[in-house]
């Protein structure tokens, strides 16, 4: 199985700071590695897919990159709205696997 | 617009059964892929398992291998999920997510969950 860490587990940011939040995957999933933000109680969201493709309808300060076994996610202009937790996903490889997560809250 | 409703959760005796079922709207249910997500209370999301969109391929997690199985009825845009031998660590929030058409794994649309809880 691929493996899928995060980091920070936890970040604390001011409204239009730039945060970065990076995964790294255990083996390469060939760019099949997506961003999901979950808002408390809610259900997640796809912000991002295969690595660097920002989903129909998602603002373009959310943005991907990454290659081989390194990602990063940026939001390049924190909102307020944007307090959520953050999850990678490997979907190149079975069994399909998430990133522990990223908690961001505004400071 | 894309609509998912998950049911079929509620509280289940270790050793137990459970179906959940997943009603979808919005688009031609028969040319996607689905797959079931879950979320621990308090814990991150773990995909469970995946189908195509004829039926005819399904993937599990090896936590659930042998004892979950999906399918689907393209006649009545439902999913579903069969467990059995239920444990306390299949406590959790069970999300239905539209995939891709033709191909399981990037979960573009989500249902609201139900929970299931196992517990004597």
């Amino acid at each position: 199985d691929i493996q899928m860490t995060q980091s920070p587990s936890s970040l604390s940011a001011s409204v239009g700071d730039r945060v970065t939040i990076t995964c790294q995957a255990s083996q390469d999933p060939n760019n099949y590695l997506n961003w999901y933000q979950q808002k408390p109680g809610k259900a997640p969201e796809l912000l991002i897919y295969d690595a660097s493709h920002l989903e129909t309808g998602v603002p373009s300060r959310f943005s991907g990159s990454g290659s081989g076994t390194d990602f990063t996610f940026t939001i390049s202009s924190l909102q307020p709205e944007d307090i959520a937790t953050y999850y990678c996903q490997q979907y190149g490889n079975l069994p399909f696997t998430f990133g522990p997560g990223t908690k961001v809250n505004i400071k | 617009e894309v609509q998912l409703l998950e049911s079929g959760g509620g509280l289940v005796h270790p050793g137990g059964s459970q179906r959940l079922s997943c009603a979808a709207s919005g688009f031609t249910f028969s040319t996607f892929a689905m797959s079931w997500v879950r979320q621990a209370p308090g814990k991150g999301l773990e995909w469970v398992s995946g189908i195509s969109n004829s039926g005819g391929n399904t993937y599990y997690a090896d936590s659930v291998k042998g004892r979950f199985t999906i399918s689907r009825d393209n006649s009545r845009n439902t999913l579903y999920l069969q467990m059995i031998s239920l444990r306390a660590e299949d406590t959790a929030l069970y999300y239905c997510a539209k995939d891709q058409m033709f191909s399981v794994g990037l979960h573009r649309n989500w249902g609201q969950g139900t929970l299931l809880i196992v517990s004597s």
